[in-house]
């Protein structure tokens, strides 16, 4: 299984940026790298993904080293409502089915 | 646009019974998985399905087993309960034809089992 490393926790200040890394040095060339959240009582959510290059959406930037061995999410300016476990993963194909190969993430505490 | 939602929320089982869970999938999407997610720990891929056939298993036994209708709403079966199948089961759904890995999906609130 494709695999990544991400720290358990975090601590943030609101709104100051933050800034989650992740290694996945077994990255093969055609993995995608995807963050999902799970806030607390809830299902994951999508958060941003990406190949190669730096993305950005409505919630965060997503850096991309150029070797692909790691990734850091970036969320600009934390809010409480951004506490949440982060899920770092490398989306796999298992025979024709795409599944979503979950670590422990890292817990974000975000202060006020 | 209607999200994926999940019934029952909440369910308590005893060991040996049986259960179903129910998701109905987003809007438009015609893939389905299914994940547990043990108390502390992330989701485990459960099965796909896609276009009412199973088309990928993760590590799990086959008292595990599931059904997806014309409508792509899908029905997780668990048999023979244990102890060790209390969980947070997701269902997660999503829209296949996108090339590689790339393909997003959106879960539900998921469905809190306790078995007894």
């Amino acid at each position: 299984d494709a695999k990544t490393t991400q720290p358990n926790s975090m601590e943030s200040n609101e709104e100051e940026p933050v800034h989650l890394p992740c290694n996945h040095s077994t990255i093969s060339g055609t993995d995608y790298i995807h963050w999902y959240r799970q806030l607390p009582s809830q299902g994951p959510e999508y958060v941003i993904h990406g190949l190669t290059s730096n993305v950005n959406n409505r919630m965060a930037s997503l850096a991309i080293a150029e070797d692909r061995k790691s990734s850091t999410l970036i969320l600009h300016r934390a809010t409480l409502r951004d506490a949440a476990v982060y899920y770092c993963i490398l989306a796999i194909s298992s025979g024709s089915a795409r599944q979503l190969t979950f670590g422990s993430g890292t817990q974000l505490t975000v202060l006020p | 646009e209607t999200g994926v939602t999940q019934s029952p929320t909440h369910l308590i089982k005893t060991r040996g019974q049986q259960v179903t869970l129910r998701c109905s999938s987003q809007s438009g999407h015609n893939t389905v998985s299914w994940y547990q997610q043990a108390l502390g720990q992330g989701p485990q891929f459960i099965f796909q399905y896609y276009r009412e056939e199973e088309n990928g298993r993760g590590n799990f036994p086959p008292r595990f087993s599931g059904l997806q209708f014309p409508n792509y709403s899908s029905e997780l079966n668990v048999n023979a309960l244990e102890l060790d199948d209390s969980a947070l089961y997701l269902c997660a759904s999503s829209s296949s034809g996108l090339a590689g890995t790339q393909e997003t999906q959106y879960f539900g609130p998921g469905t809190r089992l306790l078995v007894l």
